[in-house]
C-alpha cells in the first residue's frame, strides 16, 4: 500500500523556521517527484512546491508565495522528503500535505496527485 | 497563473439527486484538469483526471466532462457519503493551481 506520512508541524513564532518531513512507503520513492500542498483552516488548497527525482537532477519549483523562504529536499536512502520553512509568516499557518503523482497499473501521470498524506499542522503565531 | 473558478460555492441536494459542479479556467487548460474530493477531516482524494477519466476505485456515478476553459463534475444518484468539498486542479501551466472548491451538502 502506498503511504505518505507527514510530521514536524507545530507552533512557531513569526520569522521563525520549521522543517517538515514526509515519510513514504509502498512505492519506488527514488523515482517519484514529491509535492507539498497546503490548506489554511476552512480554506482551499494551495500548491507549495515539488522536488523531482535524481533523473531530473532533483529539480525544484515553488509557488511565488513561498519562493526564497521555503526549500524542498529529499533523502532517497530514507524514503523521505522535507520542507524547510524559513522566515515564516502568519499567513503560512495551514495544514501541509505531501503527495505524489497518480499511478495506475504500470503507468503514472505527473502532476495529478494521489495519494496524499494525512497532513501536519503548522501554526505561525506570537 | 491560471485561475480556476468553481461554482456554486455551496450545493445542497437530497440523496438520489444529481449534482452538477462547474470549474472555469481563466485560459485554456486543454484537458489537463482533475477533480478531487475532500471529506471532513480527511486529505483530498483524486476522483477524475484528464477531465473525464475516473481514478482507480472511483464509482461510475462520478463523471467529468469538458475541455478548454469549461469543465463539469457530475455525481449521479447522490449518497450521504458524498458530503464533501470538491476541488478542481489544472496541470496545463505552472504554477499548478486549484479552484476554490464547491461544498456539497446532503439534505
Amino acid at each position: 500500500e502506498v503511504q505518505l506520512v507527514e510530521s514536524g508541524g507545530g507552533l512557531v513564532q513569526p520569522g521563525g523556521s520549521l522543517k517538515l518531513s514526509c515519510a513514504a512507503s509502498g512505492f519506488t520513492f527514488s523515482g517519484s517527484a514529491i509535492h507539498w500542498v497546503r490548506q489554511a483552516s476552512g480554506k482551499g488548497l494551495e500548491w507549495v512546491g515539488r522536488i523531482r527525482s535524481k533523473a531530473y537532477s532533483y529539480a525544484t519549483e515553488y509557488a511565488a508565495s513561498v519562493k526564497g523562504r521555503f526549500t524542498i529536499s529529499r533523502d532517497d536512502s530514507k524514503n523521505t522528503a522535507y520542507l524547510q520553512m524559513n522566515s515564516l509568516k502568519t499567513e503560512d499557518t495551514a495544514f501541509y500535505y505531501c503527495t505524489r503523482r497518480y499511478c495506475f497499473g504500470t503507468s503514472c501521470i505527473e502532476d495529478w496527485f494521489d495519494p496524499w498524506g494525512q497532513g501536519t499542522l503548522v501554526t505561525v503565531s506570537s | 497563473e491560471i485561475v480556476l473558478t468553481q461554482s456554486p460555492a455551496t450545493l445542497s441536494l437530497s440523496p438520489g439527486e444529481r449534482a452538477t459542479l462547474s470549474c472555469r479556467a481563466s485560459q485554456s487548460v486543454s484537458s489537463y484538469l482533475a477533480w478531487y474530493q475532500q471529506k471532513p477531516g480527511q486529505a483530498p482524494r483524486l476522483l477524475i483526471y484528464d477531465a473525464s477519466n475516473r481514478a482507480t476505485g472511483i464509482p461510475a456515478r462520478f463523471s467529468g466532462s469538458g475541455s478548454g476553459t469549461d469543465f463539469t463534475l457530475t455525481i449521479s444518484g447522490l449518497e450521504p457519503e458524498d458530503l464533501a468539498v470538491y476541488y478542481c486542479q489544472q496541470r496545463s501551466n505552472w504554477p499548478l493551481t486549484f479552484g476554490g472548491g464547491t461544498k456539497l451538502e446532503i439534505k
